[in-house]
Order: structure tokens, then C-alpha cells, then sequence
């Protein structure tokens, strides 16, 4: 019965390369959340999405960043050229529904810009 | 406009003892849900607690209970016979629980760290 899974759980990219952060929700859930937290911060969201659809990605920013949410496999969340201040703790979390309740959260990918 | 806020950067507490966390929070929305999150140094997000603004109970989960008062807002989280093992970050949160919400909103946290 494994809870949300993140990978890697830390990532060390230099400046101008790509990040891949992957994530597999809990089994029978098909919803996905993606959050990021900077340093000394509060998590601030970033996108929810369902299987192969983007319900609310008003959290991304408009550039380098993408989600998705195949029908097969884990959402990935993809920095494109990333930069130093690109560096932050990214969380996934899913729920079974867009229920009423909270949603479990991974362990988190610390994503690190040298 | 901030949507929850964390007035405490930091507080210690004797272990044994009880420690309130301060969280208020901001929405013009009438059905919400109130959540805290523990982050301990290993940085995974645990969730500790649950109150909807509808619920007429405080919620209470253990040794965490939630000190709910609607008309000041305000979402306290109290920890009784506090633990080493409590020392960590504790996150306040607010979800709208209407169609619309998507999103939590998150205050900026409180180190707790408790004495021995």
C-alpha cells in the first residue's frame, strides 16, 4: 500500500539543462497535485491535473515549465534551461477524487541549480 | 492578499508540555477546510489535521487538537505532552471546498522545537 512516490529525491542540474521530476500517486488515485517549495517558505502550488488533462495550471510559470499526466506511467513535471532560482523542494501529492478532504503528499524531490 | 498567516517564526516548548501554534486565516468563501502539516527535517510533508468550517466540533486527532474560531478566524493548532519527536516545521493550510478550489494555500510554517 505505498503512499505517493517521488523520484529522485534530490537532483542536481547545472544551470541550462532539464529537470525531470516524476511522480506516482497512490494506487487508485487519479489526481495529481504539484507544489514547490523555496527555501524558508510555505508550499505554493503549482498544478492539479487528472489522467492525460491539465485541470488548473494557474500556479505554473508561463515559461520552461510543463506537466503531464499520461494515461500510462507518473506525472512529470519538466523545467526546461533551468536556473539557480529554479532551485527548491517540489511536491506531489494525489487524491482518489477532487474530494472534499486532504490529499497525501510525497517525500518530496530537492532539485538543487549549481 | 496573504491567505494564512503564521505570526510565530519559531517556538520551544518544555517536552512534556503543551504548545500552541497560531494560524489565521483570509477567505470570503463560506465552505473551507483548515489543515496542518508537520515537515520534519526529512522534509516529507505529514498530515496531522482536519477541521471544515461547517464542523461544529474542534477536531481532534491524538494528541493534536484544533482550536477553531470561526468569527476571528483563526485555526490553532495545540499539541498536548509534547515529544522530541515533535521538533519539526508545522504548516497551516486553508483548501476551498467549493467547485472552483483546486489549489491549497499554505502559510509560511513554525519551527517548533521542543526541549528536552
Amino acid at each position: 500500500n505505498a503512499g505517493v512516490m517521488q523520484n529522485p529525491r534530490h537532483l542536481v542540474r547545472r544551470r541550462g539543462q532539464e529537470a525531470r521530476l516524476r511522480c506516482s500517486p497512490m494506487k487508485g488515485h487519479s489526481h495529481v497535485y504539484w507544489y514547490r517549495q523555496l527555501p524558508e517558505e510555505g508550499l505554493k502550488f503549482m498544478v492539479y491535473l487528472q489522467k492525460e488533462n491539465i485541470i488548473d495550471e494557474s500556479g505554473m510559470p508561463k515559461e520552461r515549465f510543463s506537466a503531464e499526466f499520461p494515461k500510462e506511467g507518473p506525472s512529470i513535471l519538466r523545467i526546461q534551461q533551468v536556473v539557480r532560482g529554479d532551485s527548491a523542494a517540489y511536491f506531489c501529492a494525489s487524491s482518489p477524487t477532487r474530494d472534499r478532504g486532504g490529499y497525501t503528499f510525497g517525500s518530496g524531490t530537492r532539485l538543487t541549480v549549481v | 492578499a496573504q491567505k494564512i498567516t503564521q505570526t510565530q517564526p519559531g517556538m520551544f516548548v518544555q517536552e512534556k508540555e503543551a504548545v500552541t501554534l497560531d494560524c489565521t486565516y483570509d477567505t470570503s468563501d463560506q465552505s473551507y477546510g483548515l489543515f496542518w502539516y508537520k515537515q520534519p527535517s526529512s522534509g516529507e510533508m505529514i498530515f496531522l489535521i482536519y477541521q471544515g468550517s461547517y464542523d461544529e466540533q474542534n477536531a481532534t486527532e491524538g494528541r493534536y487538537s484544533l482550536n477553531f474560531q470561526k468569527a476571528r478566524k483563526s485555526a490553532n493548532l495545540v499539541i498536548s505532552a509534547s515529544q522530541l519527536g515533535d521538533s519539526a516545521m508545522y504548516f497551516c493550510a486553508m483548501r476551498d471546498l467549493s467547485n472552483t478550489g483546486n489549489q491549497f494555500y499554505f502559510g509560511t510554517g513554525t519551527s517548533l522545537t521542543v526541549i528536552p
